[in-house]
């Protein structure tokens, strides 16, 4: 079984510039989480869908945002770009997390904001 | 606003030795906590959960859950070198929502052959 897919694994941007990251969960997956991750501030939640709809968003600008589509698949989005959005950006998928703890990180994709 | 307090580390232990790492967390409703292992230059990887008071085993791991004094460990016995890693606290949200994890900044842990 295939595990959790991101693209691209690296991405370089300069400042103002917008990105669109795409992650693919587990197969049969519905739920999709996005962490952004840097070594100051470590693992912050970003946001989490669930069939389409976005159930919870944690304390980011609202220059990040999100999407998921009708299989799965889940974009994030972040505008207008600071240099402090260098970061990890790992997207986790589970079943649902209700009934199923456990999340499944992909290999995450690694931004950097000249 | 809720915290998890990790010490940062490094903690250096011989292998065959019992490594423990420790955390702590603000709120006091938190109902589950995890331990995650992050290898350097990889994606964190689920080890352990609990959601009880006391002590839960999974082979060489042994978490433990103390909600009064807010305090979650991990043992790892017989530490091996390939447990050289990031360990990582997280608690879930308070509402149950396990995907919403507060996480702490992680413990290096190196395991000496």
């Amino acid at each position: 079984k295939a595990g959790v897919t991101q693209t691209p694994r690296y991405l370089i941007k300069t400042r103002g510039q917008q990105v669109t990251l795409s992650c693919s969960p587990i197969s049969g997956h519905r739920s999709v989480s996005w962490y952004q991750q840097t070594p100051g501030q470590g693992l912050q939640f970003l946001f989490e869908y669930f069939s389409e709809t976005q159930r919870n968003k944690g304390n980011f600008p609202g220059r990040f945002s999100g999407r998921q589509f009708s299989n799965s698949r889940s974009e994030m989005n972040v505008s207008t770009l600071e240099l402090g959005d260098s970061a990890l950006y790992l997207c986790a998928s589970s079943l649902d997390p209700g009934v199923d703890e456990k999340l499944f990180f992909g290999s995450g994709t690694q931004l950097s904001v000249l | 606003q809720k915290e998890v307090e990790q010490n940062s580390g490094p903690l250096s232990v011989p292998e065959g030795a019992i490594a423990s790492l420790n955390c702590t967390y603000s709120d006091r409703v938190s109902q589950s906590f995890f331990w995650y292992r992050q290898y350097s230059g990889k994606s964190p990887e689920l080890i352990m959960s609990i959601y009880s008071n006391g002590d839960k085993e999974d082979g060489r791991f042994t978490a433990q859950l103390n909600k009064a004094s807010q305090y979650v460990s991990l043992l790892i016995r017989d530490s091996q070198p390939s447990d050289s890693a990031t360990y990582l606290c997280a608690e879930g949200d308070s509402g149950g929502s396990n995907y919403k994890l507060t996480f702490g900044k992680g413990t290096l842990l190196t395991v000496n052959p």
